[in-house]
């Protein structure tokens, strides 16, 4: 199993809609989690943590489960700004790195 | 906000060269990455470095690269003998001490030939 998956998509979808992103990691000890963004060829910007009891930030909401490993990313009223490569990222326990997913693509048509 | 630079934007060397990618993190963090992106897949870890030394490192950094940091402020990742399948974007990061954030650089991408 890898450690971080996530559908690749694209997700193709109109302005001012919302969508759903979902990943799943394999360690369950694991204790961060991050949401990254990344346009192409440019370098990954952190959008937000994930924390266990869900947290929102404007337009973007991060939920966790821990008991089935799976993190989401929801985005309300799409932006045409938001079309991206949006990264899920899982900090093992005990390792400094973080380990990122391959990526969900956005693209949010006018 | 502070910014992480590498240098150069762009690197193209030929097979079994030599190519030495700095990086300059921000001031005031303790914690630097290099991570690379082979083009269409994901990012991934190459070593991160604390107190002058490497605290992980992954299977990729093997004994053709390595790290440095000279001068206390620049961070230097050094490729011995590159391969074609070195060809990446690489990526240095950093992070302070209280913090999970990571500051990425907006990368060095490098072609071999």
């Amino acid at each position: 199993r890898k450690e971080v998956e996530q559908d690749p998509g694209p997700f193709n979808v109109p302005e001012g809609a919302t969508v759903a992103f979902n990943c799943t990691y394999s360690n369950s000890a694991s204790q961060s989690f991050f949401w990254y963004r990344q346009d192409c060829r440019k370098e990954p910007k952190l959008l937000m943590s994930v924390y266990s009891s869900g947290n929102e930030d404007g337009r973007f909401t991060a939920q966790l489960n821990r008991a089935s490993q799976y993190i989401s990313l929801l985005i309300r009223d799409s932006k045409l700004s938001d079309s991206a490569t949006y990264l899920c990222v899982v900090n093992p326990p005990g390792f400094q790195k973080l380990v990122f997913g391959t990526g969900t693509r956005l693209l949010v048509s006018p | 906000e502070p910014e992480v630079t590498q240098t150069p934007s762009h690197q193209v060397t030929q097979m079994g060269q030599e190519v030495i990618l700095r990086c300059v993190p921000i001031s005031n963090h303790l914690y630097f990455y290099w991570y690379r992106q082979i083009l269409g897949q994901k990012v991934e870890f190459l070593v991160s470095f604390y107190n002058n030394e490497i605290s992980e490192k992954s299977e990729i950094f093997d004994d053709q690269f390595s790290v440095e940091r000279p001068d206390g402020s620049n961070f230097t990742l050094k490729i011995r003998s590159t391969k074609l399948e070195d060809s990446a974007m690489y990526f240095c990061a950093s992070r302070g001490p209280w913090s999970e954030k990571l500051f990425f650089g907006s990368g060095t991408q490098l072609s071999v030939l």
